[in-house]
């Protein structure tokens, strides 16, 4: 059974800090992915990983970075946090070589004030 | 570009009716579609894909090249099938793992 897990449900951090949201997974995944999900917008990808180390920009980057450095574990880092950055951030992860399934975590809701 | 459109925001149907959700795409090549739920205090999960040709938990889908669509159905509708839905697509090739999103549709089955 797939378990992607991230590090908080709810976090609340201040405007101008540095957020970091971390993403697991067991199942040897090559590809993770760090989205954020808004009502009326759907899931908007902002990074994702294909391997270790490796990085590439999703449709909204800006603001966001990520970091790799095991195969398990993604990271995303917002360098200084803003108002507009209050979303629901869903990491997930896949293998590759095909149309596979996405697994999910659960989310992290949060809220910049 | 790729893009995909999810036409309604909110849908509500009764128990034992059908439902329709619909799902339009962009995209130049032979794209990959999905069907994604998320039920109320769950995670987001995968509930059909066209390569399969599947039928899960009642849905289908048809991959309408001519319309661009990819609409979910099922023939009578049940209180547990509320959730949000997403449809997505996937473009192949080196990208194939990457997947584009609509906006979702939120569909509420009353008793």
């Amino acid at each position: 059974d797939v378990k992607v897990t991230q590090s908080s449900r709810y976090l609340v951090k201040r405007t101008g800090e540095k957020v970091f949201l971390e993403c697991v997974q067991d199942m040897d995944h090559e590809n993770m992915f760090w989205y954020r999900q808004d009502p009326g917008l759907g899931l908007r990808l902002i990074y994702f990983s294909y391997d270790v180390k490796m990085k590439e920009k999703g449709d909204i980057p800006e603001g966001y970075s990520v970091s790799r450095e095991k195969k398990e574990r993604f990271s995303l880092i917002l360098e200084s946090a803003s108002t507009n950055q209050t979303s629901m951030y869903l990491c997930a992860s896949t293998q590759t070589g095909g149309f596979y399934e996405q697994y999910f975590g659960p989310g992290t809701r949060l809220t910049v004030t | 570009a790729q893009r995909v459109t999810q036409p309604e925001k909110l849908l509500s149907v009764f128990k034992g009716a059908p439902v329709e959700l619909k799902c339009n795409y962009s995209y130049s090549g032979s794209p990959e579609l999905f069907w994604y739920v998320q039920y109320s205090r769950q995670r987001l999960q995968l509930l059909l894909r066209h390569i399969s040709r599947e039928s899960i938990k009642g849905f289908t889908a048809d991959l309408n090249k001519g319309e661009t669509s990819f609409h979910l159905k099922k023939p009578f509708a049940q209180e547990e099938d509320s959730a949000m839905y997403y449809c997505a697509l996937s473009g192949g090739g080196r990208g194939a793992q990457k997947l584009v999103f609509g906006q979702g549709t939120r569909l509420t089955i009353n008793p």
